[in-house]
């Protein structure tokens, strides 16, 4: 298993146009999470689903985005009209669920880094 | 909402120095917690995890400990090498029962030769 994979790695976009990432998480981890990093700044947590169900948003999760999980595999983040903003890096994770339950160790990518000019 | 906190924000040692980095955390019921490491520009390397029923975890010269009644975590680097050199982050699950993992700004670690 190569761990999370992410695409593209970098994107320079121009302001107002939409752009969409890609994640694909390691085989048979059901749980897979989306993250925003500024600058000197930890992780902020953005959206989580398991399997294709996408269970939490965080307010930081404006209209603008949207993240689909459609077979439960690899995951999309879009963001409509981007703004200077939404220039960050933008992470993803993923987890298994065991029989021991939730308690399991998480495992990021190496991200997208978007810059909107 | 669960709130991390990592001291220090910063340091700055020279190669050799035993280390220790501090996280707390507000929200004490937790299942778990885990360190990572950040290069510059890359994503995140998972370093540790420690249950919430364990008191300490170790992999090569690292070492972490976690006291969850008082909301504290503790990374403990032996022997720091350049290649040490890194931003680490601690990662307890957010509020409410929640498995996700929740950041600080964490500690940016310089090792010099």
């Amino acid at each position: 298993d190569t761990g999370v994979s992410q695409d593209p790695r970098h994107k320079i976009t121009k302001r107002g146009q939409n752009v969409t990432f890609r994640c694909d998480p390691i085989s048979e981890h059901n749980r897979l999470y989306w993250y925003r990093q500024t600058l000197g700044q930890g992780p902020e947590f953005l959206t989580y689903f398991q399997n294709e169900a996408q269970l939490e948003k965080s307010r930081l999760l404006s209209d603008r985005f949207s993240a689909e999980r459609p077979k439960g595999s690899f995951s999309t983040l879009e963001i409509q009209r981007t703004e200077q903003g939404d220039s960050a890096m933008y992470l993803c994770a993923s987890s298994p669920t065991t029989r021991q339950g939730p308690n399991t160790e998480a495992f990021f990518g190496q991200g997208t880094r978007l810059t909107v000019v | 909402k669960q709130e991390v906190t990592q001291i220090p924000a910063a340091l700055s040692v020279p190669e050799g120095e035993n280390l220790v980095l501090n996280c707390s955390f507000t929200d004490s019921a937790i299942y778990n917690l885990q360190w990572f490491r950040q290069d510059p520009g890359k994503g995140l390397t998972s370093l540790l995890l420690i249950q919430s029923s364990q008191r300490e975890q170790t992999s090569g010269r690292l070492n972490a400990s976690l006291d969850k009644s008082s909301g504290r975590s503790t990374l403990y680097i032996a022997a720091s090498q350049p290649g040490d050199s890194a931003t680490y982050l601690c990662a307890p699950p957010g509020s409410g029962g929640s498995y996700i993992p929740t950041f600080g700004r964490g500690t940016s670690l310089i090792v010099h030769p």
